[in-house]
């Protein structure tokens, strides 16, 4: 089994909908993030969290939101969804220690309509 | 702020021959550097990483990475290239602020492997 699951691996919808993308891990790791992948740009971080109590804006936080629902689980929203948020979304762990590598799942596939 | 270039975003090589993928990196301190392959519908997996105990990492599925601290790159090596290898790789370097790993990725360089 994955150590860092994602769901779902491909989603379509169309404007203005609501989206949920769900990330679990068995890693036993704190940390946690969120990132999109869009062709040319390499990932760029949207969300990370040290710890269910402790979440952060990453570098293109606007139009999204996460949730940690328990140390093992982390989902990201986008509330309303619009077209330029079509992208390859993967979810990391991490180690807490200083300079570890991150983990990551298989990735989402949203394409919004 | 670091950041990371990475030199072509396509790279073409006939199987058996040297795979270099360049990374060129910037920081104002000794960094932490990583290589990471995705393969078609998948993740991100660490081919290797550079924590400064040794200049020359060696990585998974024969990949080699020389940290150069006067040119300022990791650039990725392989001897001879596989089929298997074709796939877009990302170099990243890690700067630690605020009790946080941030990893700041280049664009990427997709590698292609033809008979």
């Amino acid at each position: 089994d994955a150590d860092v699951t994602q769901t779902p691996r491909n989603r379509i919808t169309k404007t203005g909908k609501r989206i949920m993308l769900e990330c679990s891990q068995t890693k036993g790791h704190d940390r946690m993030y969120w990132y999109r992948q869009d062709p040319g740009l390499g990932l760029r971080l949207i969300y990370y969290s040290f710890d269910v109590k402790d979440i952060n804006k990453g570098e293109i936080s606007d139009g999204y939101s996460v949730s940690r629902q328990a140390q093992a689980k982390f989902s990201l929203s986008l509330e309303s969804a619009i077209p330029n948020q079509t992208a390859l979304y993967f979810c990391a762990t991490s180690d807490p220690r200083q300079n570890q590598p991150q983990h990551f799942g298989d990735g989402t596939r949203l394409s919004i309509l | 702020a670091q950041s990371v270039t990475q030199l072509g975003s396509h790279v073409s090589v006939s199987e058996g021959a040297l795979v270099l993928l360049r990374c060129n990196y910037s920081s104002s301190v000794p960094p932490y550097l990583f290589w990471y392959v995705q393969y078609p519908n998948q993740g991100l997996q660490l081919l290797l990483k550079y924590t400064s105990a040794a200049t020359l990492v060696k990585g998974i599925n024969g990949f080699e990475a020389e940290f150069k601290k006067s040119e300022t790159s990791f650039h990725l090596t392989k001897p001879s290239a596989h089929m298997s290898d074709a796939a877009e790789y990302f170099c990243a370097v890690s700067e630690f602020s605020g009790g946080y790993n941030k990893l700041i990725f280049g664009a990427g360089t997709r590698l292609a492997v033809h008979p």
